[in-house]
């Protein structure tokens, strides 16, 4: 079984451009929740989305939107790119109302913004 | 805003005796507490958790505690092992679960 599964591994992108990550979730699982982590900080919610919808958001500019399509896998797009977005941009999926428990991370993408 | 804090960036602990992380939170309304453990080049993976009903819980080596009138809890690990070096994460929500306030982490180095 495979888990929680996030391409590319690694990116370089220049500032103003526009990029999109991807996620798959654990088999079984139906909600994605998307998560920055710059360097030396700790994962910061960036939004969860569930039946193709946004559910809960956090403090990220309009520049941050999602998409999660109906076999559950989700898109993570950032536009106007800055240098301070580059980090780690890590995905969760779960169950609804499982419980933070059951919420599976991947690996992660590392963005790097020149 | 960090609503959740963890004041010491590394701790290093030599094999056999106990690891103490430490974690601080500000907002009242987190009702509960989870730990997460992270390799390098993977996602942090879940360790322990613990509602606001309790205050302490334990899964074989590991214990976390949680003081509530101080906005504070912490993790045991007893004994420690070399395998328990990663990086620790605190993170906290209230009831819905729905948002996760994570820590900075504190990088645990288990010497052998």
């Amino acid at each position: 079984d495979a888990g929680v599964t996030q391409s590319p591994t690694h990116l370089i992108k220049t500032r103003g451009q526009q990029v999109t990550l991807r996620c798959s979730p654990k088999s079984g699982h139906d909600t994605v929740s998307w998560y920055q982590q710059a360097l030396g900080q700790g994962p910061q919610f960036i939004f969860q989305y569930y039946e193709e919808e946004e559910r809960q958001r956090g403090n990220f500019p309009d520049r941050f939107s999602g998409h999660q399509f109906p076999n559950y896998s989700s898109e993570l797009n950032v536009n106007a790119l800055l240098l301070g977005d580059s980090a780690l941009y890590l995905c969760a999926s779960s169950r609804l109302w499982t419980g933070a428990a059951e919420q599976y991370f991947g690996p992660g993408t590392r963005l790097t913004v020149t | 805003d960090q609503q959740v804090k963890q004041n010491s960036p590394s701790l290093s602990v030599q094999e056999g005796r106990i690891s103490i992380l430490n974690c601080d939170y500000t907002n009242s309304m987190f009702d509960y507490f989870l730990w997460y453990k992270k390799y390098p080049a993977e996602g942090p993976t879940f360790l322990i958790s613990i509602s606001s009903i309790k205050d302490k819980n334990e899964d074989g080596r590991f214990t976390v505690f949680l003081n509530k009138s101080a906005k504070h809890l912490s993790l045991h690990i007893v004994p420690s092992q070399p395998g328990d070096s990663a990086v620790y994460f605190c993170a906290a929500s209230d009831l819905t679960g729905n948002q996760f306030y994570f820590g900075t982490g504190t990088s645990l180095t288990v010497i052998p």
